[in-house]
Order: C-alpha cells, then sequence, then structure tokens
C-alpha cells in the first residue's frame, strides 16, 4: 500500500517564526489533505490539495504530484498553531484516508 | 464546527464488554467514514459506508462491526473489548461521490478500556 511520510516529526518555534512541514507519499493519489490535530483531539481540516497551490490566511500549502509531495507552509505563528499536523492521501479510488505520522509542533510565546 | 456529530464524547467500560458509537453525518453526506487513533498504530482506517452500503474496509477487527441506517447516521460497534482498543474513534463524512472528497471529521469518541 502506499506510504506516507512526514517531516520534520517535531518542531519548536518561537511565536511570530515560519516553518514548513513537509508530506511525501510514495504512489499517485486521487485525494490529499492536511489536518491541525489541537490538544482536545479534534482533527481540523485545513485545505483538501490534491494538487496545486492554496492560501488560507497565515497557511498555505502547495502539492507537486508529479513528484509525490505537499508541503504546508505556516507563517508568523501563533501559540494557537501548537498541536500535531496530520497529512492523509487516498489511493486511487480507495476511498479510504492514510495518514502520515504527524508533525508535532510547539510554538512557544 | 465540521457539522458532524459524535457521541458520547468519552466512554469508560470494562474488559470483555460491548460498546456503540454513534455517528450523524453533514447534512447531504452520503458516505460516512470509521477511523481509529490509538498512540502505537496511529490514525487508521477501518470501514467505509455509502448511503446504507459498505463499500471499503481497512484494518478493522472481527469484533468490530459498523452499520449505515436509512437516516445515514452510522454506528460503530465494539464487542469483546481488550485493553488494546482504549483510543480515540472518529467518524468522518464526505459528499455523493464518496471518493476524491474532503472528509470531515467529527470531534470523536475516546474509549477507555479498563
Amino acid at each position: 500500500g502506499i506510504q506516507v511520510e512526514q517531516s520534520p516529526p517535531d518542531l519548536i518555534l518561537q511565536e511570530g517564526a515560519n516553518s514548513t512541514l513537509r508530506c511525501n507519499f510514495s504512489d499517485s493519489v486521487n485525494n490529499l489533505q492536511w489536518f491541525h490535530q489541537n490538544p482536545w483531539g479534534q482533527l481540523i481540516n485545513l485545505f483538501y490539495i490534491p494538487s496545486g497551490t492554496k492560501q488560507n490566511g497565515r497557511l498555505s500549502a502547495t502539492t507537486v504530484a508529479t513528484e509525490r509531495y505537499s508541503l504546508l507552509y505556516i507563517s508568523s505563528s501563533q501559540t494557537t498553531d501548537s498541536g500535531v499536523y496530520f497529512c492523509a492521501v487516498e489511493e486511487d479510488s480507495s476511498y479510504k484516508l492514510i495518514f502520515g505520522s504527524g508533525t508535532r509542533l510547539l510554538v512557544r510565546p | 464546527d465540521s457539522g458532524v456529530t459524535q457521541t458520547p464524547k468519552h466512554l469508560i467500560t470494562a474488559t470483555g464488554q460491548r460498546v456503540t458509537l454513534r455517528c450523524s453525518p453533514r447534512s447531504g453526506d452520503l458516505s460516512v467514514y470509521w477511523y481509529q487513533q490509538s498512540l502505537d498504530q496511529g490514525l487508521q482506517f477501518l470501514i467505509q459506508y455509502y448511503n446504507g452500503e459498505e463499500r471499503a474496509k481497512g484494518n478493522i477487527l472481527e469484533r468490530f462491526s459498523a452499520q449505515q441506517f436509512p437516516d445515514l447516521h452510522s454506528e460503530l460497534n465494539l464487542s469483546s473489548l481488550e485493553l488494546g482498543d482504549s483510543a480515540l474513534y472518529f467518524c468522518a463524512s464526505s459528499g455523493p461521490a464518496g471518493a476524491q472528497e474532503t472528509q470531515y471529521f467529527g470531534p470523536g469518541t475516546r474509549l477507555l478500556v479498563l
């Protein structure tokens, strides 16, 4: 099955710093989503981005499907950005999302 | 708020017992997915239903079963519970296609088996 690798596994930032999270996947995908899991455990949709670039406020994401990777950019980080960021992909017509192991982000005031 | 609701939020039970987790999808969504998040296995897909029919199956144990009702809500039944079943169980829903669409996740049910 498809493999999803996220890097870095852990990241500590000072408030106001920028960061880039990476997701590599081993096969072609129909669906790629980025999620933020907050400290209360809730999974929050950030982007649905099987290809191309999207922006939402301080967050943006780019997926290069032909090279099998996606990047999540966080600018001017805030303490509320802390949590775990997951990338998840759907193999061709498989219906299920395969999650990476996540990047744990801590933003210090 | 994703629009997906799950009950209960927390559940504490004993080994050998049976529990039922409930999920209501977003209005208009036909697909319901169940995922399990545990410390050792991460987030794993269990099963998908589309408009009442099972469509895809993942790493779901035989002790677990699910169904989707005519009103599109879904239930996940966990029986003969073991300590290792302690986890956060998520339900997600998506629209008519059931694939290649955004999956929206509910708040989860945190299960603790003692």
